[in-house]
């Protein structure tokens, strides 16, 4: 069975503070996806990373994938309150998304 | 606007009333799938369909059924819910399954199960 695990599960810091979250795996993926959920709607895709190694920025956000395709982080700098979220990651593999458990992120002002 | 639409979006109901959330897309997608979310256990799909007539059993499809009868519909039934199916779920569609798609998501529906 294909695991994405991700850390930390619950993050809660001040603004203007920078962190990082975690995706690993043990499976290679073809590519990996960077999901946030707020409370009450369905998860909105952020990114997608395809290429080992791959950087995308999205203003504050940063994604990188692993030169394995086994493993993602999400860096944000300068955390603002509009971060919070349920922030998840998606690797595809044989027609399916394999979803880690999420990371909950509270910012507080 | 595109968007996938679910009803309901709360239910409580009673072991064994068999019921059924619909999923509606209008972005004409080929692929779409249910996802049953849970505390610390993070988006498990149930089933997904790949198009008309086509479908398949994700991680946990016990105790469900569904349907593709047309592109844009993919209801989701429970012939005899039980407690261990409250949960919230979520349909979600993209273009097609290859690699990076973009996985639409509806609202989501609360299923309480007495």
């Amino acid at each position: 069975t294909q695991l994405l695990e991700q850390s930390p599960q619950f993050l809660s810091i001040q603004e203007g503070e920078n962190l990082t979250v975690y995706c690993n795996s043990s499976s290679v993926f073809s590519s990996l996806q960077w999901y946030r959920q707020e409370p009450g709607e369905g998860p909105v895709l952020l990114v997608t990373v395809v290429t080992g190694g791959e950087v995308k920025k999205l203003k504050r956000l940063t994604f990188q994938f692993g030169d394995a395709r086994k493993d993602s982080s999400l860096h944000i700098t300068a955390a603002q309150p509009g971060d919070t979220g349920l922030y998840l990651c998606a690797g595809d593999s044989n027609y399916q998304l394999i979803w880690g458990a999420g990371t909950k992120l509270i910012i507080k002002p | 606007e595109a968007q996938v639409t679910q009803n309901p979006r709360y239910l409580i109901t009673v072991t064994g009333k068999k019921l059924t959330v619909t999923c509606s897309q209008n972005m004409n997608h080929e692929y779409m799938s249910w996802y049953r979310q849970d505390p610390g256990l993070g988006l498990r799909q149930i089933y997904y369909s790949m198009n008309v007539e086509v479908t398949d059993k994700g991680d946990v499809p016990e105790g469900y059924k569904v349907s593709r009868k047309e592109k844009r519909n993919f209801p989701l039934i429970l012939e005899s819910p039980s407690p261990n199916q409250t949960s919230l779920y979520f349909c979600a569609s993209s273009r097609d399954f290859r690699v990076g798609e973009t996985q639409y998501f509806g609202p989501g529906t609360r299923l309480l199960v007495l």
